[in-house]
């Protein structure tokens, strides 16, 4: 049973350039959430979804970034536009259940040259 | 004031020892909290879950939660150097969703 997979591991982009930044949940989780973590820092909530829903983007820049889980597929976080401090790792985690024990994919670490 | 306060470190211990980790919450409606292991360069592992007041063991490890004060503990017991790591302390409320993470606490255990 896979764990949750996150792609790329590592993503470099110059500024103005878009990242996007893939997340494939465990078998049978149903829920997603996506965090960042600048260094030195905890994790920061950014998104939870469901398949198809948006649950809560309280912790999402109201600019240049956005975050969806289609049906099919993994779940996609994509910044437009970065700049210098969008540098950060990026984890997804997911759950069977809102409620449930998160489970952490190995995160995605970009950075902006 | 943070919603989840952790002892800002770092903690040393001799390996052998009882390393102690805070964590303060300020969400009276938070009902469960969680402890995350995380090395350096590695996504956060989940050691320990705590719904209910008392105390919960798993094998080298104890949580403690004490809800009118809004007050969780790790306890890990006879230090090994690979516990050496960051530990980050988590609240869920349960109509939320998401976790709410502390700063986290760096721990060495030195041999």
């Amino acid at each position: 049973n896979a764990g949750v997979m996150q792609n790329p591991r590592h993503l470099v982009r110059r500024r103005g350039q878009e990242a996007r930044l893939r997340c494939s949940p465990m078998k049978g989780h149903s829920h997603v959430y996506w965090y960042r973590q600048l260094p030195e820092e905890g994790l920061k909530f950014m998104v939870y979804l469901q398949k198809e829903n948006i649950i809560d983007e309280s912790g999402m820049p109201k600019e240049r970034f956005s975050a969806e889980f289609p049906k099919e597929g993994p779940s996609i976080l994509r910044i437009q536009q970065v700049v210098r401090g969008d540098s950060a790792a990026y984890f997804c985690a997911s759950s069977p259940q809102g409620q449930g024990n998160s489970f952490f994919g190995q995160g995605t670490r970009l950075t902006v040259v | 004031q943070k919603e989840v306060e952790q002892n800002s470190g770092p903690l040393s211990v001799p390996e052998g020892a009882i390393a102690s980790l805070n964590c303060t919450y300020s969400d009276r409606g938070s009902q469960s909290f969680f402890w995350y292991r995380q090395y350096s360069g590695k996504s956060p592992e989940l050691i320990m879950f705590i719904y209910s007041n008392g105390d919960k063991e798993d094998g080298r490890f104890t949580a403690q939660l004490n809800k009118a004060s809004q007050y969780v503990s790790l306890l890990i017991r006879d230090s090994q150097p690979s516990d050496s790591a960051t530990y980050l302390c988590a609240s869920k409320n349960t109509n939320a969703g998401k976790s709410t993470f502390g700063d986290g606490t760096t721990l060495t255990v030195k041999p």
